[in-house]
C-alpha cells in the first residue's frame, strides 16, 4: 500500500447504527486530520492530531469521535449520525515539524450516506 | 473571519489554451499557499505548491503568489480534456503550530473542450 488509504469507501447507515471509518498513511507522517466535504461547500476541517494527540477539534458534534492509536492511523467513530453528515468523509496526513511545507496528502475518502 | 475565495466557475477554454485560476485569501498571516485537482467523485491530489512571492513552475502549471495583495493564481498551459476539474486553492497559517491548518476555496470548474 502507498500513500494514503481509507475503508470503507462507502458506506451506507441507518440513524441509529454505529461505525467506523478507517484511514492509514504509508507516508511516515506524524500528523493525520479530518475533513468533511459536502456538496457546495468548501472542504471543513473536524479533527487534528498532531504526534498522536489531538490537536484541533473544529466544533464538531459528538456524535463524531475520532481515535489515533499511532502515528499511521486515524479512526472516525460514528453514532447516531443525521442525514445532513451524509457527505464525503476525507483523511489527510502531513509532517508535522515547524518549518516543513505542511503538505497535506489526501487519501480517497469514505462516500457516507445516511439514510 | 478568514476566507478563501475562488470564482466557481465554470471555467471553460479549448483544448491546448491557458486556462488562469483565481483565488483571494483574507489572512494575512498566510504562510504556504496549495493547489489540489479534485476530479469529479475523486479525493484532492495536490498539485502545487508556493511559499515564496513570485512564480513557481511545474510542467504545465505555474503557481503565482503576490502576498501584497492577497493573491494565488494557477495557470495551466497546452490545456488537455483531461484537465478538467474542480481546483481547489488552499491557504495555511500554521500559527505557530507545528501541524498547519487548512483553509480551502469553494473551488473552481475548469472544464477543457476539445
Amino acid at each position: 500500500e502507498t500513500g494514503v488509504t481509507q475503508t470503507p469507501r462507502h458506506l451506507v447507515m441507518g440513524m441509529t447504527n454505529k461505525k467506523s471509518l478507517k484511514c492509514e498513511q504509508h507516508l511516515g507522517h506524524n500528523a493525520m486530520y479530518w475533513y468533511k466535504q459536502s456538496a457546495k461547500k468548501p472542504l471543513e476541517l473536524m479533527f487534528v492530531y498532531s504526534l498522536e494527540e489531538r490537536v484541533e477539534n473544529n466544533s464538531v458534534p459528538s456524535r463524531f469521535s475520532p481515535e489515533c492509536p499511532n502515528s499511521s492511523h486515524l479512526f472516525l467513530h460514528l453514532h447516531t449520525l443525521q442525514p445532513e453528515d451524509s457527505a464525503l468523509y476525507l483523511c489527510a496526513s502531513s509532517q508535522a515539524a515547524t518549518g516543513t511545507p505542511y503538505e497535506q496528502y489526501f487519501g480517497p475518502g469514505t462516500r457516507l450516506t445516511v439514510t | 473571519q478568514k476566507e478563501v475565495e475562488q470564482n466557481s466557475g465554470p471555467l471553460s477554454v479549448p483544448e491546448g489554451a491557458i486556462a488562469s485560476l483565481n483565488c483571494t485569501y483574507s489572512d494575512r498571516g498566510s504562510q504556504s499557499f496549495f493547489w489540489y485537482r479534485q476530479y469529479s467523485g475523486k479525493s484532492p491530489e495536490l498539485i502545487m505548491s508556493i511559499y515564496s512571492n513570485g512564480d513557481k513552475e511545474d510542467g504545465r502549471f505555474t503557481a503565482q503568489l503576490n502576498k501584497a495583495s492577497q493573491y494565488v493564481s494557477l495557470l495551466i498551459r497546452d490545456s488537455q480534456p483531461s484537465d478538467s476539474a474542480t481546483y481547489l486553492c488552499a491557504v495555511l497559517n500554521a500559527g505557530g503550530t507545528s501541524y498547519g491548518k487548512l483553509t480551502f476555496g469553494q473551488g473552481t470548474i475548469l472544464t477543457v473542450h476539445p
